[in-house]
């Protein structure tokens, strides 16, 4: 299967910073990337789906301001949590698609104290 | 609204059994489902796949099985391992083989494989 990387696995930041994630499509080329975000004991839910070189789509619900997102490579999308608060905190998880198969990164731990 | 259901939160088998597990959607615009397996901390690990056009596809000791009418798939692990114990999730999308689509997970099923 495809590979992606995502930076960092875990974070820790005071309230009101802002955090930065990055997902990397390691052997293939990534045009669409997802993030997701998922809470303790519950199913994987799609922030916002992150389009290459083009403005990403954000789910009903997801602030598209709280959570920017750039695409600026077929590579690499970023994920940016401005002025993060506790209820921010959560696992942050990208993937990248080949042929209708979504591959994921390990995952970001997110922690706002 | 939750599109895909996985109404089962646990099972346990033991080592060599097969494992069986369930997933519902409620949308017949669904075209192409997916099975992921996740540890915690960690991305969903992709298994296994199936188009809305067979009713059965099958890689190793991975077999998806694909009810159209009663809007059902299974997936089957046959023997299990203890290493396959981890939370199974059931994806699913539309417009197969169009553009890239979003995925809708279920619930999850977390699997105890028993040595």
């Amino acid at each position: 299967g495809a590979v992606v990387s995502q930076h960092p696995s875990w974070v820790i930041c005071k309230s009101g910073t802002s955090v930065k994630i990055e997902c990397r499509s390691l052997d293939f080329q990534a045009t669409t990337m997802f993030w997701y975000r998922q809470f303790p004991k519950q199913s994987l839910m799609l922030m916002a789906t992150s389009n290459e070189g083009s403005k990403a789509t954000y789910e009903q619900g997801v602030e598209k301001d709280k959570f920017l997102i750039n695409h600026a490579s077929l590579t690499l999308s970023t994920l940016t949590v401005t002025s993060a608060h506790p209820e921010d905190s959560s696992f942050y998880i990208c993937s990248g698609a080949v042929k209708n198969i979504q591959y994921f990164g390990a995952g970001t731990r997110l922690s706002v104290l | 609204d939750q599109q895909v259901k996985q109404n089962s939160p646990s099972l346990s088998v033991q080592e060599g059994r097969i494992s069986i597990r369930n997933c519902d959607y409620t949308n017949s615009m669904f075209d192409y489902f997916l099975w992921y397996k996740k540890y915690p901390a960690e991305g969903p690990t992709f298994l296994i796949s199936i188009s809305s056009i067979k009713d059965k596809n099958e890689d190793g000791r991975f077999t998806v099985f694909l009810n159209k009418s009663a809007k059902h798939l299974s997936l089957h692990i046959v023997p299990s391992q203890p290493g396959d114990s981890a939370v199974y999730f059931c994806a699913a999308s539309k417009n197969y083989g169009g553009a890239t689509n979003k995925l809708i997970f279920g619930t999850g099923t977390l699997l105890a494989v028993q040595p």
